[in-house]
C-alpha cells in the first residue's frame, strides 16, 4: 500500500482562485511529520509547510495552509489567491518516527500534483 | 554557500562506467540525505547520514551504489558499473539534525544523470 497518496495528477486553476491539493497518508506510527514541497520546472525542491502529528492547530505559512484531519489521515494543502508563479509540481511527504532519539528516516513522497495556474 | 550545492549538475556516461556525485550541505547541518527522482519510480529515499554515520543503507537500490561522508560535511554518492535504469535526477538534502521528525530538509538542485 502506498504511504502517501495524491489523487490529483494534474489541476488547472484560474489565477486568484484558491486551490486545494489533496494528500492522504498511511502510517501506524503515533509520531510523524507531514511536509509539502513545491518543484518548479527548474527542478529544485522548495519547502512550503510542515504539520506535526501532535500539532493541534493547522499549520499556516503566508498563502499556504494545511488542512490537517488526523482521523481521516489527510493533510491537504490550501493555496489562497493563486498566482501564475504557483504553477509547479507539488509533493506531499511524510517522515515517521524520531521521537525516541533513535533517529528519523528520510521522507516518503507522494507522486505529486502538477498544478497549472491560468491567467 | 547559502544552500545545498550539488555537482555536477548534469552527467552523461556510458553504461558500465562508474560515476561520483557530490553534495555540499548547508553549513551547520549535521544530517544529509540522498534521494533519486525518476519518471517511473517518483521520488525515492536512498540513504541518510547523521554526521559521518549512515545508520541504514537498505534504501540503496543495489550493491553498485555506495555513499560516504567525511568530516561531517561533503558527501559523495558513487554508482559503479552504471546501468541505463540508473538514469535519474539525484537529489541531496540537508537538515540541522536527523533526530527529530520535524526537521525540515532543504534540497539542492540535483544532478541529472543519463546513462547511455
Amino acid at each position: 500500500a502506498q504511504k502517501i497518496t495524491q489523487t490529483q495528477p494534474g489541476m488547472f486553476v484560474q489565477e486568484k482562485e484558491a486551490v486545494t491539493l489533496d494528500c492522504t497518508y498511511d502510517t501506524s506510527d503515533q509520531s510523524y511529520g507531514l511536509f509539502w514541497y513545491k518543484q518548479p520546472s527548474s527542478g529544485e525542491m522548495i519547502f512550503l509547510i510542515y504539520q506535526g502529528s501532535y500539532d493541534e492547530q493547522n499549520a499556516t505559512e503566508g498563502r499556504y495552509s494545511l488542512n490537517f484531519q488526523k482521523a481521516r489521515k489527510s493533510a491537504n494543502l490550501v493555496i489562497s489567491a493563486s498566482q501564475l508563479g504557483d504553477s509547479a509540481m507539488y509533493f506531499c511527504a511524510m517522515r515517521e518516527g524520531g521521537d525516541s532519539g533513535g533517529g528519523a528516516d528520510g521522507l516518503t513522497f507522494g507522486k505529486g500534483t502538477h498544478l497549472i495556474i491560468q491567467p | 554557500g547559502a544552500g545545498v550545492s550539488q555537482s555536477p549538475s548534469n552527467k552523461v556516461t556510458e553504461k558500465g562506467k562508474d560515476v561520483e556525485l557530490r553534495c555540499d550541505p548547508i553549513s551547520g547541518h549535521t544530517a544529509l540525505y540522498w534521494y533519486r527522482q525518476s519518471l517511473g519510480q517518483g521520488l525515492e529515499f536512498l540513504i541518510y547520514f547523521q554526521g559521518n554515520s549512515a545508520p541504514d543503507k537498505s534504501g540503496l537500490p543495489s550493491d553498485r551504489f555506495s555513499a560516504e561522508r567525511t568530516g561531517g560535511s561533503v558527501s559523495t554518492l558513487t554508482i559503479q558499473r552504471t546501468q541505463q535504469e540508473d538514469s535519474a535526477v539525484y537529489l541531496c538534502a540537508s537538515s540541522l539534525a536527523s533526530y527529530a521528525r520535524q526537521e525540515t530538509q532543504y534540497f539542492g538542485p540535483g544532478t541529472r544523470l543519463l546513462v547511455l
